[in-house]
């Protein structure tokens, strides 16, 4: 099943904060961010696993709430390079792959 | 220096028609993908190899045939294209048997559009 991701989309400033949410109805072992930007590839941007493990770049945050089955990617202090579309992808213990949510479109104005 | 590379990058062809899609990592990743993105941007995995080995099908046409000649390679094989076959394939690769553990690396991924 299909994770959800809130909200559809966002309009910022420069310099200004988001919070992406992802949401499953699944117990979940792992959640993963990407970015991809308009006619280009996703880009990985982090991972987190149960039990607190994460992986990813120093410059992105992100939170995994085992309990509630619920990932927030934390976008600070936004720059025009941030502008794109977030995946998260979600996957159970006994799963062998990822399945996205359907993304947040950010648009960081200058 | 590219690390997944695909090949063509746009596809136009007719309804019926026969086509492939080639994927190379140079990364020396156990495992490669194939997703398919339609146009509302939701990205679906279609097929997952470890070391040469299918170990994820999805519920895809037996018109899509993978084939994975060695663990650096993936291609994508597709019969009798039909209009709902258009969509960007993107090729990944991820360390590892499971590419829930792993980050994935894509490539640039192919325009596929069936007239």
């Amino acid at each position: 099943q299909q994770p959800v991701q809130s909200p559809q989309a966002v309009i910022l400033r420069e310099g200004e904060d988001a919070v992406i949410n992802c949401s499953s109805s699944k117990a979940l072992y792992s959640v993963h961010w990407y970015r991809q930007k308009h006619g280009e590839a996703p880009v990985f941007l982090m991972i987190l696993l149960k039990g607190g493990e994460q992986k990813g770049h120093d410059k992105i945050s992100a939170s995994f709430n085992e309990k509630k089955q619920q990932s927030s990617l934390y976008l600070t202090a936004s720059q025009l390079s941030y502008s794109g579309t977030y995946f998260c992808g979600t996957a159970e213990s006994s799963a062998r792959q990822l399945t996205f949510g359907s993304g947040t479109q950010l648009t960081v104005l200058p | 220096d590219t690390a997944v590379s695909q090949t063509p990058k746009y596809l136009v062809t007719q309804m019926g028609n026969d086509k492939s899609i080639k994927c190379e990592q140079n990364l020396g990743h156990d495992t490669m993908y194939w997703y398919k993105q339609d146009s509302k941007k939701f990205l679906k995995i279609m097929f997952s190899y470890n070391n040469k080995e299918l170990i994820i099908n999805e519920t895809v046409p037996n018109r899509f045939s993978p084939k994975s000649p060695d663990k650096a390679h993936l291609n994508l094989h597709i019969n009798s294209l039909e209009l709902g076959d258009s969509a960007v394939y993107f090729c990944a690769s991820s360390q590892g048997t499971s590419g829930i553990l792993y980050e994935q690396y894509f490539g640039p991924g192919t325009r596929l559009t069936v007239t």
